[in-house]
């Protein structure tokens, strides 16, 4: 049993690129969830997803697209990377029934130059 | 919408004593629960305790537990017996339980640090 897992650990972008963030549970959770993290700022929800196919935006999606083709995976694309991208980013999952478990994956430290 | 506000940016606790950190909250829903994580300097956040809004009783796990009190909003995390490795930021988050309520929202944090 992983948990939630995040792929890369750490990656550096050039301003204009673009990149997927990879994101799987193996805890058949309906729901997953993007976050970043900046100094000084908490976590905030970039996107998430109630199950397979739904998607939705959180506070700050400009920038970032997702999609959830299986209940195990949801990445996050980011379309031409800018350097306010640069940040932690972390993946969630939780159970419908069970709303007091959350559970992140390690987070990728994304830098954007 | 929902708000969480911590307070205390930093802490200093002498090893073996106890430590309350602060959170507050501001939300409509009558059904929410709140949460405190730890992330150590490697980054990863780790979940210590959760408190249900309609939980009679505060929660514990072991040498945490959630002083919770629903009329003056507030779910201050109370860490008994510090230990060096307590160091850490910790974040209290709120996350509503009604339909179409998934998402957590985030304290800034508090950087805990624990003197030998």
């Amino acid at each position: 049993n992983a948990g939630v897992t995040q792929t890369p650990k750490f990656q550096v972008l050039k301003t204009g690129q673009s990149m997927t963030l990879q994101c799987a549970q193996d805890m058949n959770h309906e729901y997953m969830s993007w976050y970043r993290q900046d100094p000084g700022m908490g976590l905030r929800l970039i996107h998430y997803s109630v199950g397979a196919g739904i998607t939705d935006q959180g506070e700050v999606p400009n920038g970032y697209n997702v999609s959830r083709s299986t209940t195990e995976d949801f990445p996050l694309r980011l379309l031409s990377a800018a350097p306010s991208q640069t940040s932690v980013y972390f993946c969630a999952s939780s159970g419908r029934d069970r709303v007091y478990e959350q559970y992140f994956g390690p987070g990728t430290r994304l830098t954007v130059t | 919408a929902q708000k969480i506000t911590q307070t205390q940016p930093g802490m200093f606790v002498q090893e073996k004593e106890a430590v309350t950190l602060d959170c507050t909250y501001d939300t409509s829903d009558q059904s929410y629960g709140l949460f405190w994580y730890k992330q150590p300097s490697s980054g990863e956040m780790i979940f210590l305790i959760y408190q249900g809004s309609y939980d009679e009783q505060n929660a514990t796990e072991g040498r945490y537990s959630l002083n919770f009190q629903k009329a003056r909003k507030s779910a201050n995390l109370v860490i008994s017996a510090s230990q060096l490795g307590d160091s850490a930021m910790y974040f209290c988050a709120m996350r509503a339980r009604g339909a179409g309520s998934y998402q957590l929202t985030f304290g800034k944090g508090t950087k805990l640090s624990v003197i030998p």
